[in-house]
């Protein structure tokens, strides 16, 4: 688990401002997600990266800015952040060509509250 | 897309009773399938998985079963103990993408 940090662990903004929360593991996996959790919606996927320069959405990207110049570095951007993104932030990776490649590991979260 | 529906949303049990948790996915594609437990504050961390050449596994005192046909799968957690108790979350895998699709998660609260 060490093997995945997030930055910060807990984050308070306010309306408009711009947020980058940081994700970065050193197993050299090929995948990274980011996830939001909020009460009764479980974990929802924001945004995808297969590799270093390819990313994709998922099903609540709006709102949300992502980039992956290097494998190991994930970084989400909030460009102009509402209330309605508070919530608490995971990120998590797997390793295609590893043992368990579908297998996502996470990180230990970022709790932001927008206000 | 993939869309997983998970029951019960909470869940208690007296300790060294059995509890069950249930899920159902959409995609018939879906071919693996994770369990994550998450204790309060902490992150999610898998806990057993199944792929869909498999029945059933079993680990100690947790296994999981799938019924492809019925598009179904489950965690049984038997001889429940307080250090159980958390928040429970099936996934289905959707391939493209190395995408998961999580269920709404099930708290489970095992009482002494």
């Amino acid at each position: 688990d060490a093997g995945i940090t997030q930055s910060p662990r807990y984050k308070i903004t306010e309306t408009g401002r711009q947020v980058t929360l940081m994700c970065h593991q050193t197993w050299s996996h090929s995948y990274m997600f980011w996830y939001r959790q909020d009460l009764g919606h479980g974990l929802r996927l924001i945004y995808y990266s297969a590799a270093a320069d390819i990313t994709d959405k998922g099903e609540v990207p709006d709102g949300y800015v992502v980039s992956r110049s290097k494998t190991e570095n994930f970084p989400l951007t909030l460009e102009s952040a509402t209330r309605s993104q508070t919530s608490v932030y995971f990120c998590a990776s797997s390793g295609a060509g590893t043992s368990d490649p579908d297998t996502q590991y996470f990180g230990p979260g970022t709790r932001l509250t927008v206000l | 897309g993939e869309n997983v529906e998970q029951h019960p949303s909470t869940l208690s049990v007296q300790e060294g009773d059995s509890a069950v948790i249930k899920c159902t996915y959409s995609d018939s594609a879906s071919n693996y399938f994770p369990w994550y437990k998450q204790e309060l504050g902490k992150r999610p961390q898998l806990i057993i998985d199944i792929r869909s050449n498999v029945g059933e596994k079993k680990d100690q005192r947790i296994a999981v079963t799938l019924n492809k046909t019925a598009k179904h799968f489950s965690l049984h957690i038997t001889e429940t103990q307080p250090e159980d108790s958390a928040v429970y979350f099936c996934a289905a895998f959707t391939g493209g993408g190395n995408k998961l699709t999580f269920g709404t998660g099930t708290q489970l609260k095992v009482e002494l």
